[in-house]
């Protein structure tokens, strides 16, 4: 069984279009995390969620807005997409910051 | 604040050789330390890590890593590296707690090259 799932795997869109990307996590972890990672591998948390509550919100454009409808699921809604928001976009869960959970990471092209 | 360095963006090695990343970071408190794997594609996944006791720790596929707390290090290492051990590794601190839950900082990564 998967334990972080994201979908889709890959997401090729126009610039202004508004887009979202779904993360479930089946290990119980009560943090579920979004990640950026830009070309040259560099890793930006862009938000945590912790029991329904989000308790960061690094300098992310307010066009991303995260939505966590349950324990187990973190979506991620951008709104306006443009050419610097290609990225991979990485989903994590943990429990109370021990070891971080991955997904498979979700590519994103704006043209 | 807390912040974390890897010293190195690149490291070629041969294979069978022995390499050590190298893992500095900042914290005005105890820390929970970790080292990920990204294989080319993929997501990130744990090597290994630190949360307390002994300072040397072991992870999967041979690797190591040793908290050093006056040094403020925590260098992963591998005796005899293989080809399929190319991949990014990313080190990692967790500090704290903000709003019930530890938030991580990633260092910038190095990528480790192991050539034939």
């Amino acid at each position: 069984d998967t334990a972080v799932s994201q979908t889709p795997k890959y997401l090729v869109t126009q610039m202004g279009n508004d887009k979202s990307i779904k993360c479930e996590q089946n290990l119980g972890h009560d943090t579920m995390y979004w990640y950026k990672q830009d070309s040259k591998k560099f890793l930006k948390i862009m938000f945590s969620y912790n029991n329904k509550e989000l308790i960061i919100n690094e300098t992310v454009p307010n066009r991303f807005s995260p939505k966590s409808p349950d324990k187990a699921h973190l979506n991620l809604h951008i709104n306006s997409l443009e050419l610097g928001d290609s990225a991979v976009y990485f989903c994590a869960s943990s429990h109370f910051g021990e070891t971080q959970y991955f997904g498979p990471g979700t590519r994103l092209l704006v043209l | 604040a807390q912040s974390v360095t890897q010293l190195d963006s690149q490291v070629p090695v041969f294979e069978e050789a022995p390499v050590e990343l190298r893992c500095n970071y900042s914290s005005s408190v105890s820390v929970y330390l970790f080292w990920y794997v990204q294989y080319p594609n993929q997501g990130l996944q744990l090597l290994l890590k630190y949360l307390s006791g002994s300072t040397l720790v072991k992870g999967i596929n041979g690797f190591e890593a040793e908290f050093n707390k006056s040094q403020t290090s925590f260098h992963l290492r591998k005796p005899s590296v293989h080809i399929s051990d190319t991949a990014e590794y990313f080190c990692a601190v967790s500090d704290g707690r903000l709003g019930g839950s530890y938030i991580p900082t990633f260092g910038r990564g190095t990528s480790l090259i192991v050539h034939p």
